[in-house]
C-alpha cells in the first residue's frame, strides 16, 4: 500500500512566524494530496489539495506544493496565528483510499 | 460543501456488548464509505471500505467478523463492534464521498469507550 511520511512530528514557532510541513509518498500513480486540519476530539478539516496536474496552490496564508518527481509535498502557513494550533495530517490517494501521514501537532505561541 | 452525519458522537458500554455506529451523508449520495480508527495522538488508520450494495473491503489486520459493516444504502454505512473489549476504545471517524476522486467528508466521529 502507500507509504506516505510526514515530518516533522511537532513544530513549535512564534505568532507571526511561518509554519511549513513535508510529507512524502511511495506511489507515483498517486494524483490527489490533500492537507486537514484536526483539533482535539474533533472530525478533519480540510484545508487545502492540490491535484498531480498543479505544483502549487494558495489560500490566503495558506499554500501547497508539490514535486511530482521527487514525490514530496509541502503544506506552508504563513503569518501564523494562536488558532493555527492544531494538528495537520497530509494525506495521498490515487483515486480510491486516501492514506494518511502521522500528523504534526503545530503549536503557536502567543 | 456536502455534510456527513456520524451518530452517536459518544458511548460508553460493558465489555462483550455490541455498538452500532451509524454515518450518513445527508445532502448527497455517497457511492463509497470509508470507516477509520483513530487513538490518542496517532493518525487515521483506514479500518474499511465499504460501497452500496456489496461486502466492505477490509484493510489487512482489521477482523471482519468484530467490525462489521453494512452499507445499505446510498446515504448510509454502518459499524457494528461486536463483543466490544476494553483494547476497542478508540475514536472511529467515517467519511464519504461523492464520486470517485472526490472529495472526503468526514463525519464528526465516535468516541467508543468499553468498560
Amino acid at each position: 500500500g502507500e507509504n506516505v511520511e510526514q515530518h516533522p512530528s511537532t513544530l513549535s514557532v512564534q505568532e507571526g512566524d511561518s509554519a511549513v510541513i513535508k510529507c512524502t509518498y511511495s506511489d507515483s500513480a498517486s494524483n490527489y494530496f490533500p492537507w486537514y486540519k484536526q483539533e482535539l476530539g474533533k472530525r478533519p478539516q480540510l484545508i487545502i489539495d492540490i491535484r498531480s496536474n498543479v505544483g502549487e496552490k494558495k489560500d490566503q496564508r495558506i499554500a501547497v506544493t508539490l514535486n511530482k518527481t521527487a514525490k514530496h509535498f509541502s503544506l506552508h502557513i504563513t503569518e501564523t496565528q494562536p488558532e493555527d494550533s492544531a494538528v495537520y495530517f497530509c494525506a495521498v490517494t490515487n483515486d480510491y483510499k486516501l492514506s494518511f501521514g502521522a500528523g504534526t501537532t503545530v503549536t503557536v505561541r502567543a | 460543501g456536502a455534510v456527513v452525519s456520524q451518530h452517536p458522537s459518544w458511548v460508553i458500554c460493558k465489555s462483550g456488548t455490541s455498538v452500532k455506529i451509524e454515518c450518513r451523508s445527508l445532502d448527497f449520495q455517497a457511492t463509497t464509505m470509508f470507516w477509520y480508527r483513530q487513538f490518542p495522538k496517532q493518525s487515521l488508520m483506514l479500518m474499511a471500505t465499504s460501497n452500496e450494495g456489496s461486502k466492505a473491503t477490509y484493510e489487512q489486520g482489521v477482523e471482519k467478523d468484530k467490525f462489521l459493516i453494512n452499507h445499505a444504502s446510498l446515504t448510509l454505512s454502518t459499524l457494528t463492534v461486536t463483543s466490544a473489549h476494553p483494547e476497542d476504545s478508540s475514536f472511529y471517524i467515517c467519511s464519504a464521498r461523492m464520486k470517485r476522486a472526490g472529495e472526503l467528508f468526514f463525519g464528526e466521529g465516535s468516541r467508543l469507550t468499553v468498560l
